[in-house]
């Protein structure tokens, strides 16, 4: 069965810290998904990787294939990064994602 | 990046009626749609997948009579809940990805609640 689990499962946070959200997955999963969701309900995708690392704006992701883990990080975190933030692990086997419980991050002023 | 909607976006039913919900890709051609629920405070669960053109593929437990999925274009699916009760009361979102494997971009969601 595959598997994602996240970490921390809360954060909070003073604005402008640097933010770290942890994400391991297990065999089967091909590349990982960071979503983003807000009190709304609403999902943005924020990336895909397969390996490497990406950047867009204040927020970068890298993966470690070898060790299975991925990280969300958030520079001079802001209160409207307050939001819940879900790692996702896509099958190798097809196009299913599995889903991280989900890490509820507050930024306060 | 690409744009996902879904209408409605939020929904108040009776039991025993239906409820159609929508859900189009914006600026591209999407051959796989997800459909997903969520209870509060709970992650995302899957309820099919569906293929432009062909029938929806649903996961165990997932009553295919009650969830009708239709995406008869590259750019639209729908979910009918059938039947609606108190039970299916929920937050449904839709995704959407050029073909199998490639990202995933969610549509806002949908709050259901059936009275």
């Amino acid at each position: 069965k595959n598997e994602v689990e996240q970490s921390p499962q809360n954060l909070t946070a003073q604005e402008g810290e640097f933010i770290t959200i942890n994400c391991s997955y297990s065999v089967g999963i091909s590349a990982l998904h960071w979503l983003q969701q807000h009190p709304g309900g609403g999902i943005v995708s924020l990336f895909m990787l397969s390996s490497g690392k990406k950047k867009h704006g204040r927020l970068i992701a890298t993966i470690n294939i070898q060790e299975k883990h991925s990280s969300l990080h958030i520079t001079a975190s802001h209160p409207r990064d307050s939001a819940v933030y879900i790692c996702a692990g896509l099958e190798t086997s097809g196009s299913r994602l599995t889903f991280g419980e989900g890490t509820q991050l507050t930024v306060n002023p | 990046g690409a744009v996902v909607s879904q209408h409605p976006s939020w929904v108040i039913c009776k039991s025993g009626t239906s409820v159609k919900i929508e859900c189009r890709s914006l600026d591209f051609q999407a051959t796989t749609m997800f459909w997903y629920r969520q209870f509060p405070k709970q992650s995302l669960m899957l309820m099919a997948t569906s293929n432009e053109g062909s029938k929806a593929t649903y996961e165990q437990g997932v009553e295919k009579d009650k969830f009708l999925i239709n995406h008869a274009s590259l750019t639209l699916s729908t979910l009918t809940v059938t039947s609606a009760h108190p039970e299916d009361s929920s937050f449904y979102i839709c995704s959407a990805s050029l073909r199998a494997l490639y990202e995933q971009y969610f549509g806002p969601g949908t709050r259901l609640t059936v009275t």
